[in-house]
């Protein structure tokens, strides 16, 4: 495997569930970040991580919760969810945070019923 | 804090004609500028991207030009293919620790054969 990973690739449900994303890299960088990308919106960061520490939270609200326990995994804790939620979510990462190119992943389509 | 602008927002062209996007900025500390297509069903893929310490980028039949004066960046498509076909994205930074990619909100290319 290689490159930036993520699962589930699509996910359903409902206003009430608890579900994760799933991101992992494999290739060895320092930086990870999760992003929304809804119609016709530009891509909204939502949270940087660097070595593990958040560095960076875009005014997302409480019902989005990131975990980062090593360098190569990062999860997108989702819980009590508005259908306004419902957005492709892709994860990326970058050998340091800041001005250094990011990959991404293929992204989870959400739907929040 | 930055903010992209990209034009047009749709563009379509003939097979083997030139495809130009359009970006400018308003941060003149922002110092890389990275250029995504995105693919249906995928996420952004880096295509090309260049620095503040030079004015032209080339890549095959892909090329940024940077005007630092103007703050605005271009991305060049030579010699059209259906395959060419996505959404564009151009994204700006500051090479500063915790700031982030701030993307344009994307340009759709179609390239008819």
């Amino acid at each position: 495997e290689t490159g930036v990973t993520q699962t589930p690739r699509h996910l359903v449900m409902g206003m009430t569930n608890k579900k994760s994303l799933k991101c992992e890299q494999h290739l060895g960088h320092n930086a990870m970040y999760w992003y929304k990308q809804s119609a016709k919106k530009p891509l909204e960061l939502m949270f940087v991580y660097s070595l593990e520490e958040r560095v960076e939270n875009n005014s997302v609200p409480s019902r989005f919760s990131p975990e980062c326990p090593n360098s190569s995994h990062l999860f997108l804790h989702l819980h009590t969810l508005q259908p306004e939620d419902s957005a492709l979510y892709l994860c990326a990462s970058s050998q340091v945070a800041g001005a250094d190119t990011q990959y991404f992943g293929p992204g989870t389509r959400l739907t929040v019923l | 804090g930055e903010n992209v602008e990209q034009h047009p927002s749709t563009l379509s062209v003939q097979e083997g004609d030139s495809a130009v996007i359009k970006c400018t900025y308003s941060d003149s500390a922002s110092n890389y500028f990275p250029w995504y297509k995105q693919e249906l069903g995928k996420g952004p893929q880096l295509i090309i991207d260049i620095r503040s310490n030079v004015g032209e980028k080339k890549d095959q039949r892909i090329a940024v030009t940077l005007n630092k004066t103007a703050k605005h960046f271009s991305l060049h498509i030579t010699e059209t293919q259906p395959e060419d076909s996505a959404v564009y994205f151009c994204a700006a930074i500051r090479d500063q620790a915790g700031t982030a990619l701030i993307f344009g909100k994307g340009t759709t290319l179609s390239v008819s054969s």
